[in-house]
């Protein structure tokens, strides 16, 4: 069974400093993993996404991931924070060969401070 | 990029009656969409996947006569939650797929709809 893992509840940063956040991955085959990011009471907005070629992935808003697959993860990275970054971030997993059926891990908050 | 929609954005109703949302997908056709729920502080759960003129599947533990899906159009799918209780009170997500009419082929979300159950 397919699984997403987030093992952050909540990540703090300064402006300006290097974001990362977590994910770990389960799937048997190859797998889509995709990045969203969720603000107060708004729905998802999509950030990248991977499906093959090379493992690091750039996205919106400045932000990238990287996909490693010995150690089944799928972290979002972005060099530089900013305070309006402040969101519900989520990690999420397709089946090979489809976007079917979106399993979404837990989410992380991202609180970036001035 | 492709646009989906929701309507209403939230909706507070009295606990009994049933209530219906609307999910459309404005630029492109949809032949698949998704409805989703999101609790407080929590990730979204897939309730149902809906196909363009056949029966909705539902994952498991949905309840399909209390959360009826159509999906009558490509453009089209709305959930009604019927006999609301509060405990049907949540965040609901639709997403829809895009299969290639605008070159893409991924879920696009719209942007939800708060139900409040009194």
């Amino acid at each position: 069974a397919q699984s997403v893992a987030q093992p952050e509840d909540q990540v703090n940063v300064a402006e300006g400093n290097p974001l990362t956040v977590k994910c770990t991955y389960s799937v048997s085959g190859n797998p889509y993993l995709f990045w969203y990011v969720q603000y107060p009471n708004r729905g998802l907005q999509f950030l990248l996404k991977y499906i093959t070629g090379d493992n690091l992935v750039k996205g919106s808003y400045g932000f990238e991931a990287e996909f490693n697959k010995s150690q089944t993860s799928f972290h979002l990275k972005k060099p530089s924070a900013l305070v309006s970054d402040s969101a519900l971030y989520f990690c999420a997993v397709g089946p090979p060969g489809g976007y079917n059926k979106l399993i979404f891990g837990a989410g992380t908050r991202l609180a970036v401070h001035p | 990029g492709a646009v989906v929609s929701q309507h209403p954005s939230w909706v507070i109703c009295k606990s009994g009656t049933s209530v219906k949302i609307e999910c459309r997908s404005l630029d492109f056709q949809a032949t698949t969409m998704f409805w989703y729920r999101q609790f407080p502080k929590q990730s979204l759960m897939l309730m149902a996947t809906s196909n363009e003129g056949s029966k909705a599947t539902y994952e498991q533990g949905v309840e399909k006569d209390k959360f009826l899906i159509n999906h009558a159009s490509l453009t089209l799918s709305t959930l009604t939650v019927t006999s609301a209780h509060p405990e049907d009170s949540s965040f609901y997500i639709c997403s829809a797929r895009d299969r290639g009419t605008s070159g893409l082929d991924e879920q696009f979300f719209g942007p939800g709809t708060r139900l409040t159950v009194l």
